[in-house]
Order: C-alpha cells, then sequence, then structure tokens
C-alpha cells in the first residue's frame, strides 16, 4: 500500500520555470525520501530529509518537511528539459523498522 | 565503484512458469530491497533483507519469495506465474535499512504470455 501521495499527478512547464510538487503521507515518519525515475528505468535517489529537519537543499532541488500537516513539498528551480521525468516520495516508518514506501508518483514533463 | 546490477534485463515466460530473478548491489551494501512497478498499482514494495535475513514482507501471496546471500547479492523468485506478474522488478540496496538513500538497479522487465 501507498504511505505516499504525490501532488499533482501530471505537471507541465516551460524550460526555466520553477516546478513544484507535493506529498501527503498518513503516518508518522522516521525520514522522508525524493527520488527520480526517467521512463522505464530504475529510480535516482534526490534527497532524504529526517523528520527533526525542515528544509534540504542539493543543487536546483529544495525539499521542505511539516510534520505537523505530514506533507513534504520538492521545488526544482530554473528547470530543464532533462528534468522531465516521474517523481516519487517514499517513507520510512518512525521506528525505522518498516520498509521504504512510495506514493504514486508526480509526471513532470519540461518543454523547451 | 560499479552500481546495482540486476539480471535478466529482460524476461518473457509463459504462465504456470516459474522464474528468478537476480541482485546483486553496491559493494558494502548489506540491505536489499525488491519492488514491483505496474501502470495501475506503482511501486509495491515485495522483500527487504539485511544480512541474509529478511526483514520484512511485502503484501504478495506466497508464490513470490525471496533470499539474500552472504556475499549480499538477492534472488527472487516467482513460482506459478500468472498474467498479471507481468511487471518491472526493482531491486535496491543501502548500506543499511532505513537510514540511507536507496540506490536502485535498471530493473527486470518480465512478461508473462
Amino acid at each position: 500500500s501507498q504511505q505516499g501521495e504525490e501532488d499533482p499527478q501530471a505537471l507541465s512547464i516551460q524550460e526555466g520555470e520553477n516546478a513544484t510538487m507535493n506529498c501527503s503521507y498518513k503516518t508518522s515518519i522516521n525520514n522522508l525520501q525524493w527520488y527520480r525515475q526517467n521512463s522505464g528505468r530504475g529510480l535516482v535517489h534526490l534527497i532524504l530529509i529526517r523528520s527533526n529537519e525542515r528544509e534540504k537543499h542539493s543543487g536546483r532541488l529544495r525539499v521542505t518537511l511539516d510534520t505537523s500537516k505530514k506533507s513534504s513539498s520538492l521545488l526544482i528551480t530554473a528547470s530543464r528539459a532533462a528534468d522531465t521525468a516521474s517523481y516519487f516520495c517514499a517513507t520510512v516508518g518512525p521506528s525505522g523498522n518498516t520498509p521504504l514506501v512510495f506514493g504514486k508518483g508526480t509526471r513532470l514533463s519540461v518543454i523547451a | 565503484k560499479a552500481g546495482v546490477t540486476q539480471t535478466p534485463r529482460y524476461l518473457i515466460k509463459t504462465r504456470g512458469q516459474q522464474v528468478t530473478l537476480s541482485c546483486s548491489p553496491i559493494s558494502g551494501h548489506r540491505s536489499v530491497s525488491w519492488y514491483q512497478q505496474t501502470p495501475g498499482q506503482g511501486l509495491q514494495f515485495l522483500f527487504e533483507y539485511f544480512s541474509e535475513t529478511q526483514r520484512n514482507k511485502g503484501n504478495f501471496p506466497g508464490r513470490f519469495s525471496g533470499r539474500q546471500f552472504s556475499n549480499s547479492r538477492s534472488e527472487m523468485n516467482v513460482s506459478t506465474l500468472e498474467l498479471g506478474d507481468s511487471a518491472l522488478y526493482l531491486c535496491a540496496s543501502s548500506p543499511e535499512p532505513a537510514n540511507y538513500g536507496y540506490t536502485f538497479g535498471s530493473g527486470t522487465r518480465l512478461t508473462v504470455v
């Protein structure tokens, strides 16, 4: 079963614009992770944010976490055509003993 | 260093047959997880292994089984294949469970006809 739910399901933007994807989850977490998947291939880990952290950055990526609202957002700044992919959030339960559970993802299309 | 290696990349099997998929994790990674990905159900968790012990198991029938060897390599087996087992099977490794991001392999695309 999916723990995280991404919003929107699909997003289409112009190159150079910012893209924001949201993730909501149902139960407490140990950490939340974001992954990217290019069509039909393996997933690539982007960022891990722990439950006691509020924001993390990696290059053009910014992730925020609001545990009171059980939500996270992924911001990609200055999008490029190469950012076209599906983006997934995934969570680990509070004990750290549960598996990494994925949402259904947001399909991002960046138009050149 | 080498990434996560999954073999074979593609597989076509007939209903009723069985299949074994292999995963070699990144050297030094002791945790291996398996996922099934389909367009309808998304990424569904199958198994998680750590130091040869099954740590977690997803909600799949007993036809799905797996194991991890002392060198951290892992295999999963699906017996009595059904059409609905057609999917991309993804393996991921990490140094240990929960505290690190996972490195995924490219997957095995299984088609059951």
